[in-house]
């Protein structure tokens, strides 16, 4: 159980050009997904709070124009990189948490991340 | 943004030995997490941890959360070589700006040769 499933796995893209990266929730329903980039042999760092049926919100210093996060139903979130220019070749991953349990007990489950290479 | 404090770096072992890791923090956590990432894939969640000396076994991985609800060590013992990979710690905590944020530990790289 709790399977987060992520697309594509792998991207890569001319400058300037706008690319969309999917989570899904397959085997339970995620109120909340979160998205994260990982440079290589560092830790995950948190981009943005993932709200189905509201606004994201952003972590400081991330361009919320930039990176373009929907969240229209209870098992799939998108982040888009708008434009996206080679400094923004990274590993993003993102997690979903399962409604309906208290916040403060709920483990996050990650998909396979999506490599991001801009030339 | 905040760390855990995690380690070591890095363990370089050889198959049939224990492996301990720790996490610390300078403040409360209410849930600690334990996740493995391969390469090029994403974390799982290897061990959650609920109540403050709560000590839970996943095989032969054991992690504890530890009393002050700062700390949680993992360890795993007779490694194998696919034990290989990044370990992190996680916690999550019930308030605050952080509420229902993940913050990480920087990660332990393990090497084990066989």
């Amino acid at each position: 159980g709790a399977v987060v499933s992520q697309h594509p796995s792998w991207v890569i893209c001319k400058s300037g050009t706008s690319v969309k990266i999917e989570c899904r929730s397959l085997d339970f329903q995620a109120t909340t997904m979160f998205w994260y980039r990982q440079f290589p042999k560092q830790s995950l760092m948190l981009m943005a709070t993932s709200n189905e049926g509201s606004k994201a919100t952003y972590e400081q210093g991330v361009e919320k124009d930039k990176f373009l996060i929907n969240h229209a139903s209870l098992t799939l979130s998108t982040l888009t990189v708008t434009s996206a220019h080679p400094e923004d070749s990274s590993f993003y991953i993102c997690s979903a948490r399962e409604s309906g349990r208290g916040y403060s007990n709920q483990p996050q489950h990650f998909g396979d991340g999506t490599r991001l290479s801009i030339l | 943004g905040q760390q855990l404090n995690q380690s070591p770096q890095s363990m370089f072992i050889q198959e049939g030995e224990d492996v301990s890791m720790n996490c610390t923090s300078s403040s409360i956590f209410n849930t600690w997490l334990w996740y493995k990432q391969d390469p090029g894939e994403g974390p799982v969640l290897l061990i959650a941890l609920y109540k403050a000396g709560e000590l839970t076994s996943n095989g032969r991985l054991t992690a504890q959360f530890g009393i002050t609800r700062k700390d949680s060590f993992l360890n795993i013992s007779a490694s194998i070589p696919s034990d290989v990979g990044i370990y992190f710690c996680a916690g999550l905590r019930a308030g605050g700006t952080s509420y229902g944020k993940l913050t990480f530990g920087q990660g332990t790289i393990l090497t084990v040769h066989p």
